[in-house]
């Protein structure tokens, strides 16, 4: 079955490590997108990329890194530079963006936990 | 910029009854608008979607029209059933000026929790 897989699926973290999310995809999706959720905070975007080798700041970005070396892939770093990572994060991919009118396709996401 | 508005939850209610969360928004364009759903510990779902104005959505027994007057998407549904407990969100797309990027701009969600 086609999809979007995330992991870990729960991750604990040290203040002041580096920590990285995995998404893998097989829908042939052109966008990756990552989402940050807070408790009473909807979705927050953090990175998307429409394209393998490029991707594009959201709402968020700062304390995150990305890259999109493959375009089934498209993982997360946490940096320490991220003052409150403690979040559910989720991945999502959509077929070519103005094509699909903004529907999305999630994986069944990661929470971050810094102890 | 765009946003997006839903009631606050938590809504509780007893099975077989009517379900109306509201969501209305603001969008400088003609965005298209959805309703995702989140299952405990899961990820988001498409629900229900509507592309243009007086469009009506439906999927599951759910059903949302498109109400440009009035700047509203809700979601309603006659006769929920415990299995319908989850979050809803209720988000818009919009391209960018750029013409490439969908922006989807979601609303905080509303957690509904029906008792049998």
């Amino acid at each position: 079955d086609g999809g979007i897989t995330q992991s870990p699926k729960y991750l604990f973290r040290k203040e002041g490590q580096n920590v990285t999310l995995s998404c893998e995809q097989n829908l042939n999706h052109d966008a990756m997108y990552w989402y940050r959720q807070d408790p009473g905070q909807g979705l927050r975007l953090i990175y998307y990329s429409q394209i393998v080798n490029d991707f594009q700041k959201g709402d968020i970005a700062e304390g995150y890194s990305v890259s999109r070396e493959k375009k089934e892939s498209f993982p997360l770093t946490v940096t320490s530079a991220q003052k409150n990572p403690t979040a559910f994060y989720l991945c999502a991919s959509s077929i070519v963006p103005q094509v699909s009118a903004g529907e999305l396709f999630f994986g069944e996401g990661s929470r971050l936990t810094v102890l | 910029g765009n946003s997006v508005t839903q009631m606050e939850g938590p809504v509780t209610l007893s099975e077989e009854a009517f379900l109306t969360i509201n969501c209305t928004y603001t969008a400088t364009g003609y965005p298209s608008l959805f309703w995702y759903v989140q299952y405990p510990g899961e990820g988001l779902q498409l629900l229900l979607k509507a592309t243009k104005a007086d469009d009506k959505g439906s999927n599951k027994g759910f059903e949302a029209t498109y109400r440009k007057e009035t700047t509203s998407f809700h979601l309603e549904k006659g006769s929920v059933q415990v299995s319908d407990s989850a979050v809803y969100f209720c988000a818009l797309s919009e391209t960018t000026l750029s013409g490439g990027y969908q922006k989807v701009t979601f609303g905080t969600g509303t957690k509904l929790q029906v008792i049998p």
